[in-house]
């Protein structure tokens, strides 16, 4: 099967420490990305990646950090300089790089809670 | 930054009736999406519709797209209990250097069986 997986669903962890989100597709897709949602809002980017080895920073990238050493791989890690880390994570893919052109395939989201 | 910004934020309705959603975007665009999102689901892209289209169907679905007016409408027509969920407009802005798609708030569309 095809698709995009996120591990875990369910994270929790202490203020302070940092934490690493998994975020792995098999489409063989360039781009990357990955949302932040709070409860009730929309979708806000942190990073996104539109090949290996190369990422852009998004609207809320402070307090968060990537990479993309493989092409079916980006990790998003949540460091302890992010204020206000809980929420529901998403990461998604696309064909390519080409923003608009192709649809974005979403991952089933992790919540992280930090206490 | 919010681009899309949906309308209206809740909208409750009972089976059987048609369910219509707007989103306005501020910038020009090439392209618009509409996803859904289940509660604590990721998203799934339902239709995309290009900035030189106006309308475009699939299935229950209809979407108009007016760029004079820089906004989009989602139609759902003989809703289903099974609609019930978020939808969020996703635009890409032209000519801003921003390599990714802008979501919108969202529409929480609740279906009454």
């Amino acid at each position: 099967d095809g698709g995009i997986t996120q591990s875990p669903k369910y994270l929790f962890r202490k203020e302070g420490q940092n934490v690493t989100l998994s975020c792995e597709q098999n489409l063989n897709h360039d781009a990357m990305y990955w949302y932040r949602q709070d409860p009730g809002q929309g979708l806000r980017l942190i990073y996104y990646s539109q090949i290996v080895n190369d990422f852009q920073k998004g609207d809320i990238a402070e307090g968060y950090s990537v990479s993309r050493e493989k092409k079916e791989s980006f990790p998003l890690t949540v460091t302890s300089a992010q204020k206000n880390p809980t929420a529901f994570y998403l990461c998604a893919s696309s064909k390519d790089g080409r923003v608009g052109i192709y649809e974005q395939y979403f991952g089933p989201g992790t919540r992280l809670t930090v206490t | 930054s919010q681009q899309g910004e949906e309308d209206p934020q809740a909208l409750s309705i009972q089976e059987g009736e048609n369910a219509t959603m707007n989103c306005s975007y501020k910038t020009s665009i090439n392209n618009l999406q509409w996803y859904r999102q289940n509660s604590g689901r990721g998203l799934v892209h339902l239709i995309l519709i290009r900035s030189n289209e106006r309308e475009k169907h699939s299935g229950r679905l209809r979407v108009t797209l007016d760029t004079s007016k820089k906004s989009s409408s989602l139609l759902i027509t003989a809703s289903r209990a099974a609609d019930t969920a978020s939808y969020f407009c996703a635009t890409d802005a032209v000519d801003t250097g921003r390599r990714a798609l802008t979501f919108g708030s969202g529409t929480r569309l609740q279906v009454q069986p």
